[in-house]
């Protein structure tokens, strides 16, 4: 289907455990991003990426690790969880349309880590 | 910094009123002007978005835009209980790279 998809939908995880949060999309467009939502923050960017094998850093790093080898896929890793990860966690591209900078987000994926 | 500085609400509006929601943002440099709605539990969606000083447009939906005073806002006309909502403004520096504000949330009561 086309779109933004990611999975998957809910995880539950413990303390110290790796996990990883898979993003696709079909569009091919050149910018990723993933964002985490908790109460009272907001959307914070943690990493975004401008191509393939290019990525950034946004306001919330630390703890993850990103990468692009392919255009379609941004999986987000969390090499060692904490209880501070949990979060609802949003992928989204953007690229050459006609509002070019407007931003698609997937559904969401809701992380909770014990 | 870059800082998008919404209310957060919530806003409470009776339906079939106007709902004036307004955004204002720090650096001058800002080029291009987003609307977001997001429902409870789902993801962020585009509603409109803006790069010219002035009104645009869309439906029940004007989205003004005053660079000079920097700020953003959106109306939604008829308000229906179905825009209930958080309401997010994210602004652009001519990047990819959006700025968020952490949203106004919108109640229309029946």
């Amino acid at each position: 289907d086309a779109g933004i998809t990611q999975s998957p939908r809910y995880k539950i995880t413990e303390t110290g455990r790796q996990v990883t949060l898979m993003c696709h999309q079909t569009w091919s467009h050149s910018y990723m991003f993933w964002y985490r939502q908790d109460l009272g923050h907001g959307l914070r960017l943690i990493y975004y990426s401008a191509a393939a094998d290019i990525t950034d850093k946004g306001e919330v790093p630390d703890g993850y690790v990103v990468s692009r080898s392919k255009t379609e896929n941004f999986p987000l890793t969390l090499e060692s969880a904490t209880r501070s990860q949990t979060s609802v966690y949003f992928c989204a591209s953007s690229g050459e349309t006609a509002s070019g900078e407007t931003q698609y987000f997937g559904p969401g994926t809701r992380l909770l880590v014990l | 910094q870059k800082e998008v500085e919404q209310n957060s609400g919530p806003l409470s509006v009776p339906e079939g009123a106007i709902a004036s929601l307004n955004c204002t943002y720090s650096d001058r440099g800002s080029q291009s002007f987003f609307w977001y709605r997001q429902y409870s539990g789902k993801s962020p969606e585009l509603i409109m978005f803006i790069y010219s000083n002035g009104d645009k447009e869309d439906g029940r939906f004007t989205a003004q835009l005053n660079k000079a005073s920097q700020y953003v806002s959106l109306l939604i006309r008829d308000s229906q209980p179905s825009d209930s909502a958080t309401y997010l403004c994210a602004v652009n520096l001519g990047s990819y790279i959006p700025t968020f504000g952490r949203g106004t949330s919108l109640i229309v009561h029946p």
